[in-house]
């Protein structure tokens, strides 16, 4: 079964600093990459997504790393607030099917303390 | 806005007895949905794909006979949870994308179950 191992499992961070979350895949097919904003007893929310033909993406305060040759990808959450209190998930849909079909990492419980 | 709804948000039967759930998407034609099941602090774990006016495609592991899943019409897709147990318990979510943006995804809000 193809793998998202993600890390670490939580993570706690003073108000403005910069959260990071890692993960890594072990499957080359794969073509789109996201994360998802979880807060509790919610549904999860897409946050930012990557393809690998590029190393970077941001939006706001969210950047995504990409390193295609160590089949990794981070977020990156720069000046973290309290409002980023949430789990995060990454995720990898097999190339050509639904993101729906994904691949979802354990999640990172992230605590931003004011 | 929410782009798919999920009914309802909380539910707690007793042992034995089917509970339904719905998902919904409001603004757009779903051919295909999604529905997942998550535990405390844990990943999501896919369940099945729920296809319209055909038979719903069950995940490895997954009793097709325990989980009904009925996708009778383009923005409806529910869940039938049948003679549920305590081991039943847990938050189920659902999630579709729109026609043609198969990567981005729409999730349900939950519904947290609790089967006494």
């Amino acid at each position: 079964q193809q793998q998202v191992k993600q890390s670490p499992q939580s993570l706690i961070v003073q108000k403005g600093g910069i959260s990071i979350i890692n993960c890594a895949y072990e499957n080359t097919a794969f073509d789109y990459f996201p994360w998802y904003q979880q807060f509790p007893g919610k549904g999860p929310a897409l946050l930012i997504a990557i393809r690998p033909d590029v190393s970077e993406k941001k939006e706001g305060r969210f950047t995504i790393s990409f390193n295609k040759s160590a089949k990794q990808f981070s977020l990156h959450i720069m000046d973290s607030q309290p409002g980023d209190s949430a789990t995060y998930f990454c995720a990898a849909p097999p190339r050509g099917t639904n993101a729906g079909k994904s691949t979802f990492g354990d999640g990172t419980t992230l605590t931003v303390k004011p | 806005g929410a782009v798919v709804s999920q009914h309802p948000s909380r539910v707690i039967c007793k042992s034995g007895t089917s509970v339904k759930i719905e998902c919904r998407s409001l603004d757009f034609q779903a051919t295909t949905m999604f529905w997942y099941r998550q535990f405390p602090k844990k990943s999501l774990m896919l369940m099945a794909t729920s296809n319209e006016g055909s038979k719903a495609t069950y995940e490895q592991g997954v009793e097709k006979d325990k989980f009904l899943i009925n996708h009778a019409s383009l923005t409806l897709s529910t869940l039938t949870v049948t003679s549920a147990h305590p081991e039943d318990s847990s938050f189920y979510i659902c999630s579709a994308s729109r026609p043609g943006g198969n990567e981005k995804l729409f999730f349900g809000s939950g519904t947290q179950l609790s089967v006494l």
